[in-house]
């Protein structure tokens, strides 16, 4: 069993369109981080979250640790926005957890 | 300031060899952790270094084995090489301040790592 389970694993959009990804985690956590990688394998954090929300730009971050699960949001997607986004946790015994990833393609 | 270096970015080696991957912080940064990717594994935990010890340890053989300097300069060492080793090896750097802290992590561009 995955200790981190993402949804949708794969994501065509339209650009413009509002794009939602879903992570469920089943650890007790201290911190919650959505990561970016771009073909060629550079990752960019994001964000992390240990509670409530976050907004970067068109991107919000949320997190109901209650629920333990966050969303991450792309509002007015562009294809730029194209890449494999990736859930990881930190678990309260410092041990990190990963999702497989959602790979997302804007069209023009 | 200069972001994570990692070195080599390219490296292909012989089933039984050993591999030393080298990573270099963002300076300030005192925490330093490995990954490995694979398109089958996806991304795992390799360990985390903090102020020159080991803090935490994913599940991986002890071949798998790495270190820190005083610069917090880290390396990783990989001995004697399986053909299931080849795979991306990222590294980040963060300027946690101790255990239970979560700061940002910066990621390395990777050592893309062919065993044949």
């Amino acid at each position: 069993k995955n200790e981190v389970e993402q949804s949708p694993q794969n994501l065509t959009a339209q650009e413009g369109e509002f794009i939602t990804i879903n992570c469920s985690y089943s650890v007790g956590i201290s911190a919650l981080h959505w990561l970016q990688q771009h073909p060629g394998g550079g990752i960019v954090s994001l964000f992390m979250l240990s509670s409530g929300k976050k907004k970067h730009g068109r991107l919000i971050a949320t997190i109901n640790i209650q629920e333990k699960h966050s969303s991450l949001h792309i509002t007015a997607s562009h294809p730029r926005d194209s890449a494999v986004y990736i859930c990881a946790v930190r678990s309260y015994f410092n041990k990190f957890y990963f999702g497989s990833g959602t790979k997302l393609n804007v069209k023009p | 300031k200069a972001g994570v270096t990692q070195t080599p970015r390219y490296l292909i080696k012989t089933r039984g060899q050993q591999v030393t991957l080298s990573c270099s912080p963002i300076s300030g940064h005192r925490s330093v952790s490995w990954y490995q990717q694979t398109p089958g594994q996806g991304l795992q935990f390799l360990f985390e270094y903090f102020s020159e010890t080991q803090r935490n340890k994913g599940n991986f053989p002890g071949r798998f084995s790495g270190r820190q300097f005083s610069n917090s300069r880290s390396e990783m060492n990989v001995s004697t090489l399986e053909l299931g080793d080849s795979a991306l090896y990222l590294c980040a750097s963060s300027p946690t301040g101790g255990a239970g802290s979560s700061y940002e992590q910066y990621f390395g561009p990777g050592t893309r790592l062919t065993v044949t």
